[in-house]
């Protein structure tokens, strides 16, 4: 139990198009999602936190107009990184949990901008 | 801010040797801390939670302390295997009413076991 998917695993694209990552709890209901960024051998940054239609929480730093998170329904969420630029270039991970202290890890998505 | 601080950056052992991974955080006012597994390329995979008011969490041949007083926690794997080989990461939750949903995690130690 308690797996949480992303799509895709892996993305190429070229500077200044948006792409759009899933987040998806595949058999529980997920109040609260959190996206994380983890560039090279760094520390997972959380980047925002979502909860079932409501607006997301962004932590202080990180561009709401340019990472949009939509959090639609219990079991999905969505970052999409528009206009991407090659610093855009990261391994993004979710988690989703039914609260916040218990949270269940996606695998992640690697980005890179050419 | 809360800081959290793992060492070595990287160890590399040879099989079954018992080994001690460390991770330090500058705010004692935690409200827990966890110890995850990360493979390359992959998402993470919590191996033990110790809330703060727990010294100790075991789970096989894993053994995870906590010295909250002192902003230390220490990972210890017994009778290490090659299909230990991960980054093991560290992250604390601050015990602050409304942001203790937050956790801040180490840069990990890149663990190598070798058969």
């Amino acid at each position: 139990g308690a797996v949480v998917s992303q799509h895709p695993s892996r993305v190429i694209c070229k500077s200044g198009t948006s792409v759009k990552i899933e987040c998806r709890s595949l058999d529980f209901q997920a109040t609260t999602m959190f996206w994380y960024r983890q560039f090279p051998k760094q520390s997972l940054m959380l980047m925002a936190t979502s909860n079932e239609g409501s607006k997301a929480t962004y932590e202080q730093g990180v561009e709401k107009d340019k990472f949009l998170i939509n959090h639609a329904s219990l079991t999905l969420s969505t970052l999409t990184v528009t206009s991407a630029h090659p610093e855009d270039s990261s391994f993004y991970i979710c988690s989703a949990g039914t609260g916040w202290e218990t949270q269940y890890f996606g695998p992640g998505t690697r980005l890179l901008v050419l | 801010k809360q800081e959290v601080t793992q060492i070595p950056a990287a160890l590399s052992v040879p099989e079954g040797e018992n080994l001690v991974l460390n991770c330090s955080f500058t705010d004692s006012a935690i409200y827990n801390l966890q110890w995850f597994r990360q493979d390359p390329g992959k998402g993470l995979t919590s191996l033990l939670l110790i809330q703060s008011s727990q010294r100790e969490q075991t789970s096989g041949r894993l053994n995870a302390s906590l010295d909250k007083s002192s902003g230390r926690s220490t990972l210890y794997i017994a009778a290490s295997q090659p299909g230990d080989s991960a980054t093991y990461l560290c992250a604390v939750r601050l015990d602050s009413g409304g942001s203790n949903y937050k956790l801040t995690f180490g840069k990990g130690t890149l663990l190598t076991v070798n058969p």
